[in-house]
């Protein structure tokens, strides 16, 4: 089945420091890989997502490519802010998606 | 477009009681899962629906835990009787189609508590 194999957090970076969340995946074919972003509060969202391999997905600053050599789909983001402050789950696409524990991070003013 | 919508929003029951949560997805997703988040873990999901029919129900400890999607659309989500580690968030999400390209809509959540 699928799995991942995410960077374990807590991550704590000061505002407008760069941010790389590691994920690896394992994986039965090549599925869709997305990101999900889970805020304080709030209920889980999409992030980004990437399709095939090569593919860059990005939002809100965030990117992360499909890496098949590497079986890697790394998120980053040039300049985090305050409001980034949540915690980040990589997710190989499949019919029933894997969640790991995910990546908290906290961004400090 | 609507968002997915679960009820109620806390529950607090003491163990050995019952519970259900009710899950609407959004318009036309045929996809309806239902996961259990336990504080501080990600997501487990518990079970897969593709319109009425379950397609997978692995995870779901089914001497306690049932759910049904009888017409495709709403789903109700029961546990029955309840225990201390069903303490959770309950959530529900529909995706447009069970397949590798569809991200799923997540709900805000069910969070129960049990005494």
């Amino acid at each position: 089945g699928n799995s991942v194999t995410q960077m374990e957090g807590p991550v704590t970076l000061s505002e407008e420091a760069f941010l790389t969340i590691n994920c690896t995946y394992t994986a039965t074919g090549y599925p869709s890989l997305f990101w999900y972003v889970q805020y304080p509060g709030e209920g889980l969202q999409l992030l980004l997502k990437a399709t095939k391999a090569d593919d860059k997905g990005s939002n809100k600053g965030f990117e992360a490519t499909y890496r098949k050599e590497t079986t890697s789909f790394h998120l980053e983001k040039g300049s985090v802010q305050v409001s980034d402050s949540a915690v980040y789950f990589c997710v190989p696409g499949a019919n029933n998606l894997f969640f790991g524990t995910g990546t908290r991070l906290t961004v400090i003013p | 477009e609507a968002g997915v919508a679960q009820s109620p929003r806390y529950k607090i029951i003491e163990k050995r009681q019952s519970v259900a949560f009710w899950c609407n997805p959004i318009s036309g997703h045929a996809t309806l899962y239902w996961y259990q988040q336990i504080l501080g873990q990600g997501p487990k999901l518990l079970i897969q629906f593709q319109n009425n029919g379950v397609v997978d129900d692995s995870q779901l400890p089914k001497d306690r835990f049932s759910a049904e999607r009888l017409k495709g659309v709403d789903s109700t989500l029961k546990i029955q009787p309840a225990k201390l580690e069903d303490s959770a968030v309950y959530l529900c999400a529909s995706s447009l189609q069970g397949e590798y390209n569809s991200p799923l809509h997540f709900g805000n959540g069910t969070r129960l508590t049990v005494t």
